[in-house]
């Protein structure tokens, strides 16, 4: 019982230097999401993919880009770090039916830009 | 726009005692949910509790309830009993309406508990 795997836990980074975070689930969950958290500002929404093939920004989408490869995997890839880009990154996963869209979360990704 | 506000940044219980984590919430639509995670020191979002709009009865799971009060528009957890393993962060989250197959979540700033023993 997998869920939602994310790789790596923990990341340090140079400024300018790029990375991609891996975000894979085994749920067959349609929708997927990549979040930030930063200390007193909750979860803030980069971005998201509502199905395969399909991607769209959320509230803080600049400075990354993702790939929703296949069903299975959304990746999140950071071109040039930056400092302002240090944060716990989470990859969701959710099934959107009628009613009840639960999110499982991966274990985290600690990013540090220096 | 919709907007969750968790207006307690922390709290403390007593082992055994129960208590209560507010969310209110704002929304103009009609259908909608509401969720609670809470995130302990280890960093993971654990999914605690769900409560939609159309519900006629609160939510409960184990030890979590939601006490939903649709007109004051709020959806606050009660823990009963406390333990010392819920001390974490509480988040309150709604899910936005429908936009093509995505329902996407509002989150709320959090609230920390602490169980003392």
């Amino acid at each position: 019982n997998a869920g939602v795997t994310q790789t790596p836990k923990f990341q340090v980074l140079k400024t300018g230097q790029s990375m991609t975070l891996q975000c894979a689930q085994d749920m067959n969950h349609n929708s997927m999401y990549w979040y930030r958290q930063d200390p007193g500002m909750g979860l803030r929404l980069i971005y998201y993919s509502a199905s395969e093939g399909t991607t769209d920004k959320g509230e803080v989408p600049n400075g990354y880009n993702v790939s929703r490869l296949n069903k299975r995997e959304f990746s999140l890839r950071l071109e040039s770090a930056a400092p302002s880009q240090t944060s716990v990154y989470f990859c969701a996963s959710s099934y959107s039916r009628a009613g009840f869209t639960e999110a499982f979360f991966g274990q985290g990704t600690r990013l540090t830009v220096v | 726009a919709q907007k969750i506000t968790q207006t307690q940044p922390g709290m403390f219980v007593q082992e055994k005692e129960a208590v209560t984590l507010d969310c209110t919430y704002d929304t103009s639509d009609q259908s909608y949910g509401l969720f609670w995670y809470k995130q302990p020191s280890s960093g993971e979002m654990i999914f605690l509790i769900y409560q939609g709009s159309y519900d006629e009865q609160n939510a409960t799971e184990g030890r979590y309830s939601l006490n939903f009060q649709k007109a004051r528009k709020s959806a606050n957890l009660v823990i009963s009993a406390s333990q010392l393993g819920d001390s974490a962060m509480y988040f309150c989250a709604m899910r936005e309406p429908r936009v093509g197959n995505n329902r996407k979540l509002i989150w709320g700033l959090g609230t920390s508990l602490a169980v003392n023993p």
